[in-house]
């Protein structure tokens, strides 16, 4: 079965600071990873996927997130967080197995503060 | 291009009365769909996904039930609403098989049980 952990429910920055959330994933097969990113009132908006070709994935907003199979994480990170960042992001996990190709399996999600 | 359509976007709703969300995509055919439910704190939770009309899979037992009478039309329903059934309803489409497995989604349905 594959789950996904994100460390920290909560991550607060300072504008221009690095920003990182963190991810890692449980999947018996090689997975797909995604981040997603939800303003508040809004639907997920997708970031940024990895579907097994480079393992440093490069998303919109100058995000980007690395696949580390040795430590099953998927870390999402910006080098210089705006104002505009704030929301709550999301990692899910697609891995096939079970007869669930069509399902994903998200994090509690992490929100993102950046103060100015 | 590909859009997907949730109404209405807020509905209050007193306990015991029926529900009916719905959501259309546009742009594409055949897609998979899904219904999930956000609470406060508790990240997404699948409830629903179809992979063709009239194929509904349920993950979880609730008073709630889904339909998709047309290719590209989910529908989200309940009889009596409870209490617990408030909380922000979103609908995801995906492509199938051949895609990449990603999730589009809608702007959502606010619900508050009184």
């Amino acid at each position: 079965a594959q789950s996904v952990t994100q460390l920290g429910s909560h991550v607060s920055v300072s504008e221009g600071a690095l920003v990182l959330l963190r991810c890692n994933y449980s999947s018996s097969v090689p997975p797909y990873l995604f981040w997603y990113v939800q303003y508040p009132n809004q639907g997920l908006q997708l970031l940024l996927k990895y579907t097994s070709a480079a393992t440093l994935v490069k998303g919109i907003n100058g995000f980007e997130a690395e696949f580390k199979k040795s430590e099953t994480s998927f870390h999402l990170t910006k080098p210089s967080a705006h104002m505009s960042d704030a929301a709550e992001y999301f990692c899910a996990v697609s891995d096939g197995s079970g007869g669930s190709n069509y399902k994903l399996t998200f994090g509690k999600g992490t929100l993102l503060t950046v103060n100015p | 291009s590909q859009t997907i359509h949730q109404w209405p976007a807020t509905l209050v709703q007193p306990v015991g009365s029926p529900l009916s969300l719905e959501c259309t995509v546009e742009g594409t055919s055949n897609p998979n769909l899904y219904w999930y439910r956000q609470a406060a704190g508790r990240g997404l939770q699948l409830l629903f996904y179809s992979v063709g009309i009239g194929q509904i899979s349920s993950e979880v037992p609730q008073n709630l039930s889904a339909s998709r009478p047309q290719d590209r039309q989910f529908i989200l329903s309940s009889k009596k609403l409870l209490l617990s059934d408030s909380g922000f309803y979103l609908c995801a489409w995906s492509r199938g098989l051949a895609g990449n497995r990603e999730q589009f989604f809608g702007p959502g349905t606010r619900l508050t049980v009184l």
